[in-house]
C-alpha cells in the first residue's frame, strides 16, 4: 500500500460545479497535512494546508480526518483555470525525510 | 524576492555522460531538497539538506547520483554515468522550518521551475 493515495482521475467537470479530492495516508504518525498545485509542465505550488479544523481559503476548503486518516480538498464554483493536477502531501512533524507526495489527481474543467 | 532558482531549465544528454544540475534556494531558507518527477513514479525526494549537511539521501537511486552543497545559495545534483532511465524533471525546492506548536509545521516547500532531463 501506498503511503499517500489519491484518486488519479480525470475529474472532468463543467465550470461552476463542485468538485471534491480525498486523499489518504497509511502512516498515523503524520502532523503535517498540505493540498499542492500543479499546472502542466510546471513547479507544485502551494495551495493551502490542511489544520485539524479544517479551513477555508475563498473557493477552497481542507478538511483533515484523523480517525480515518484522510484529508480532503473542496472547490466550489469551479474556474477553468483552476484545470491543474491536485498534489496531497503529509510529512511526520519535524521530519523532512517524512515527506510523502501523492501522485496527484488531475482535475480538467470544461466550459 | 526571487524564487529558487535552477539551471540549466533543460538538458539534452547523450547515456554515459556527466550531468550537473544546479539549485539557488530562496535566502535564507535551510533546509534545501531535490526531487525527481516522472509519470510512472510521481515526485520523489532524493536527498535534502539542512543548513548546508546532507540530511537523508536514501531517496538516491544508486551511486551514480551525488549532491553537494558547498554554501547555503549553491547546491548540485550530479549524474555520472547519466542513462536514459534517468530522464525526469528534477526539482529543487527550500523552506525555512517553523514551528507552529499544536498544529504542527507549518513550513511552506517552495519549488524551483524545474530541470527538464533527457538522456538519449
Amino acid at each position: 500500500r501506498k503511503e499517500v493515495e489519491q484518486d488519479p482521475g480525470p475529474f472532468n467537470v463543467p465550470e461552476g460545479a463542485t468538485v471534491a479530492f480525498n486523499c489518504t495516508y497509511s502512516n498515523s504518525a503524520s502532523q503535517s497535512f498540505f493540498w499542492y498545485r500543479q499546472d502542466c509542465r510546471k513547479e507544485p505550488k502551494l495551495l493551502m494546508s490542511v489544520y485539524s479544523s479544517g479551513n477555508e481559503d475563498g473557493r477552497f476548503t481542507a478538511q483533515l480526518n484523523r480517525a480515518s486518516q484522510y484529508i480532503s480538498l473542496l472547490i466550489r464554483d469551479s474556474k477553468l483555470s483552476d484545470s491543474a493536477t491536485y498534489l496531497c502531501v503529509v510529512n511526520a512533524y519535524g521530519s523532512a525525510s517524512k515527506i510523502i507526495f501523492g501522485s496527484g489527481t488531475r482535475l480538467s474543467i470544461r466550459p | 524576492d526571487a524564487g529558487v532558482i535552477q539551471s540549466p531549465r533543460h538538458e539534452v544528454t547523450e547515456m554515459g555522460q556527466e550531468v550537473t544540475l544546479r539549485c539557488k534556494p530562496i535566502s535564507g531558507h535551510d533546509y534545501l531538497f531535490w526531487y525527481r518527477q516522472t509519470m510512472m513514479r510521481g515526485l520523489e525526494l532524493l536527498i535534502y539538506f539542512n543548513n548546508n549537511v546532507p540530511i537523508d539521501d536514501s531517496g538516491m537511486p544508486e551511486d551514480r547520483f551525488s549532491a553537494k552543497m558547498p554554501n547555503a545559495s549553491f547546491s548540485t545534483l550530479k549524474i555520472q554515468p547519466s542513462e536514459p532511465r534517468d530522464s525526469a524533471v528534477y526539482f529543487c525546492a527550500s523552506r525555512r522550518y517553523r514551528s507552529s506548536g499544536g498544529r504542527g509545521s507549518t513550513d511552506t516547500q517552495y519549488f524551483g521551475p524545474g530541470t527538464r532531463l533527457t538522456v538519449l
